[in-house]
């Protein structure tokens, strides 16, 4: 089974500047799919980014971009120019699959969420 | 295009009773999940449906029940609610895109009590 570990319950931020979320996963398989979900206040589950693990490059989505180690299991959420909008609690999500695996049903294994706060 | 819709969006009910949570998706996916959040837990996978027609226990079925109607819509019924059940529930659907890539989208969520 695979787990998912982010250590930091709750961070807080001034606006402007740079935070770093972490996440680490355990799992046995080679073809896998590494997300970050926002959840703000709305109660609403966005999707930020995601990493496909048989790509070497860090996935990068605008102010948000992931620093994977594959080796060392480690997936981290960059957040440059924080703003105010960016408060809400993320999550570091799993699933298996990849480039020709077949089938549709990814279930998402999720870490426990760290609340992140920007203040101003 | 709605996405993925879910009713209702509060209830409350007593130990004991049963209710159903609709959801339903317009974007033609194959694969639909249940969920539900608790403080301090994240997500955790009821059910889900890898295609229509077929459902399988996720992480935490018990007490749950699922329906997969048509491909569109997936229920999650509770037949005898109780206390422990309080939660938001979450459902979300996904498809495989180009490359494998599977991302979930996910509904409102639907915030359930139970006294």
């Amino acid at each position: 089974a695979q787990t998912v570990t982010q250590s930091q319950p709750e961070m807080s931020v001034q606006e402007a500047e740079t935070v770093t979320l972490s996440c680490t996963y355990d799992t046995s398989e080679s073809n896998y799919y590494l997300f970050w979900y926002k959840q703000p206040p709305s109660r609403q589950m966005i999707l930020v980014i995601r990493q496909e693990a048989y790509k070497q490059q860090n996935a990068t989505e605008n102010r948000f971009s992931v620093n994977f180690q594959k080796a060392a299991k480690s997936f981290s959420l960059k957040i440059s120019d924080s703003q105010l909008g960016d408060t809400a609690m993320y999550f570091c999500a799993f699933s298996l699959g990849g480039p020709n695996s077949g089938g549709s049903n990814y279930k998402l294994t999720f870490g426990k969420g760290t609340l992140l706060t920007v203040n101003p | 295009n709605a996405g993925v819709t879910q009713t209702p969006k509060f209830q409350v009910l007593k130990t004991g009773q049963s209710m159903t949570l609709q959801c339903a998706q317009d974007m033609n996916h194959n694969s639909m999940y249940w969920y539900r959040q608790d403080p301090g837990m994240g997500l955790r996978l009821i059910y889900y449906s890898a295609s229509e027609g077929t459902t399988d226990k996720g992480e935490v079925p018990n007490g749950y029940n699922v329906s997969r109607l048509n491909k569109r819509e997936f229920s999650l019924r509770l037949e005898s609610a109780a206390p422990s059940q309080t939660s938001v529930y979450f459902c979300a659907s996904s498809e495989q895109g180009l490359a494998g890539v599977c991302e979930q989208y996910f509904g409102p969520g639907t915030r359930l009590t139970v006294t």
